[in-house]
């Protein structure tokens, strides 16, 4: 069974901060990790994709992947209110045949 | 053009209706996605269509019936639904890019109720 892990939360972190999301994933086969962030009611929204090892970075948003140790984290830097969401992790294999989601990380960023 | 568009964004169906979603995409990709998301829960894999052939069925009951028409659209045909089906129905589509890298996009979802 393909898994992917995250603490369901909620992250609570000052407006300003740093917030960071971090997500684990069972198959070893896995190329391809998504963060989407959810607003309630709304579809999920595609923040950031990453395939290579290290870091990417996005604005604000920085992804990183560790392959090895089979590990992958959003850190959002100045979070503001608006970052108030729900953000999943996905796991995609090689061929895109498969978008296997975590449950969920829900983070609050107070005023 | 990053945009995954269906159709109707809203449904309510009775238990003997029959209805469809709709799900289109002009990025090129070729492989599209069926999710089902209920409240506070993440989106759980229905069906995945690769190249236009049903790849994965995740052990979805029938009267969930997908097609896949072209590579642009995706439909997804409800016949007897359950008052328990009622959730946001999603679909996505990806491609492969770079080196082994997938780009996957959503669409704004159907939230359909089942009474």
């Amino acid at each position: 069974q393909k898994e992917v892990e995250q603490n369901s939360g909620p992250l609570s972190v000052p407006e300003g901060a740093i917030a960071s999301l971090n997500c684990t994933y069972s198959d070893r086969g896995s190329q391809s990790f998504f963060w989407y962030r959810q607003y309630s009611g709304k579809s999920p929204e595609l923040i950031m994709f990453i395939y290579s090892n290290g870091d990417k970075e996005d604005g604000r948003f920085t992804a990183q992947l560790n392959k090895a140790s089979q590990y992958v984290s959003l850190l959002i830097r100045d979070s503001q209110p608006s970052d108030s969401a729900t953000y999943l992790c996905a796991v995609a294999n090689q061929a895109g045949t498969a978008l296997i989601f975590g449950k969920g990380t829900t983070l609050s960023v107070s005023s | 053009d990053t945009e995954v568009t269906q159709t109707p964004k809203h449904l309510v169906m009775g238990m003997t209706n029959k209805k469809s979603l709709k799900c289109e995409q002009h990025m090129g990709h070729r492989a599209m996605y069926w999710y089902k998301q209920k409240a506070k829960k993440p989106p759980e894999l229905m069906f995945v269509y690769s190249y236009e052939k049903l790849s994965i069925n995740e052990s979805v009951p029938s009267r969930f019936s997908p097609e896949c028409p072209n590579s642009s659209l995706l439909n997804l045909h409800l016949h007897a639904l359950q008052p328990e089906d009622s959730a946001l129905y999603l679909c996505a589509s990806s491609r492969v890019v770079g080196q082994g890298g997938t780009e996957a996009f959503f669409g704004q979802g159907t939230r359909l109720t089942v009474v």
